[in-house]
């Protein structure tokens, strides 16, 4: 049973425009709710993270916005670069400490 | 070191080989997990341990697999009789193990078999 869904699955941007990318869960138990970033070859690097206790965090460019109540969380981009052109992938833990990811979401960001 | 190590980057074998991939954590970090990704697919986990101990292994997908971590620094995967379906990237993480911190990735063994 997949616990966190990811989409879309692939997104393309224009340099400068906003990249959105949408996730939900299912287990009401995760508390903590990182983004990570992988380029080919290399391992997923954290990017940001919440926790159920706010409604947003804002890192630079890169924003979280969260809504407890639907069990749905999501990733901005702002301001999109081709440098940020990368696999995203979301995810969520809880006591059980796993990261639990979603499925991925290729963004290419054209120049 | 300054990060997550993980050897060898690449490992070719053959169908019902055993392999051995190693990991490295970041100095001081005690909880370690090991994640295993297919092709297109976000990592999927395999097994957590909390200093020397498997906290968590419900992710092995059957007794071929098995890991060590004796000292409770660096980490061992172990795969017997090796299958193709076996094939992807096996990714290390390692954090504080405070709670929900972040895990830091190591840039994975990519494994073939064939």
């Amino acid at each position: 049973q997949q616990q966190v869904k990811q989409s879309p699955q692939s997104l393309i941007v224009q340099k400068g425009g906003i990249s959105i990318i949408n996730c939900a869960y299912e287990n009401t138990a995760f508390d903590y709710f990182p983004w990570y970033q992988q380029f080919p070859g290399k391992g997923p690097a954290l990017l940001i993270a919440i926790r159920p206790d706010v409604s947003e965090k804002k890192e630079g460019r890169f924003t979280i916005s969260f809504n407890k109540s639907a069990k749905q969380f999501s990733l901005h981009i702002m301001d999109s670069q081709p440098g940020d052109s990368a696999t995203y992938f979301c995810a969520a833990t809880g006591s059980a400490r796993q990261l639990t990811f979603g499925s991925g979401t290729q963004l290419t960001v054209l120049p | 070191g300054a990060g997550v190590s993980q050897t060898p980057s690449n490992k070719v074998t053959e169908k019902g080989k055993y392999v051995e991939l190693r990991c490295d954590p970041i100095s001081g970090h005690t909880a370690l997990y090991w994640y295993r990704q297919s092709l297109g697919q976000g990592p999927e986990f395999l097994i957590y341990f909390q200093g020397t101990g498997a906290a968590d292994d419900s992710g092995l997908p059957n007794d071929r697999f098995f890991a060590v971590r004796p000292e409770g620094s660096v980490s061992t995967l172990k795969i017997q009789r090796t299958e193709r379906g076996d094939s992807a990237v096996y990714l290390c993480a390692s954090s504080l193990g405070t709670g929900a911190s972040e895990a830091f990735f190591g840039q994975g063994t990519r494994l073939t078999v064939v």
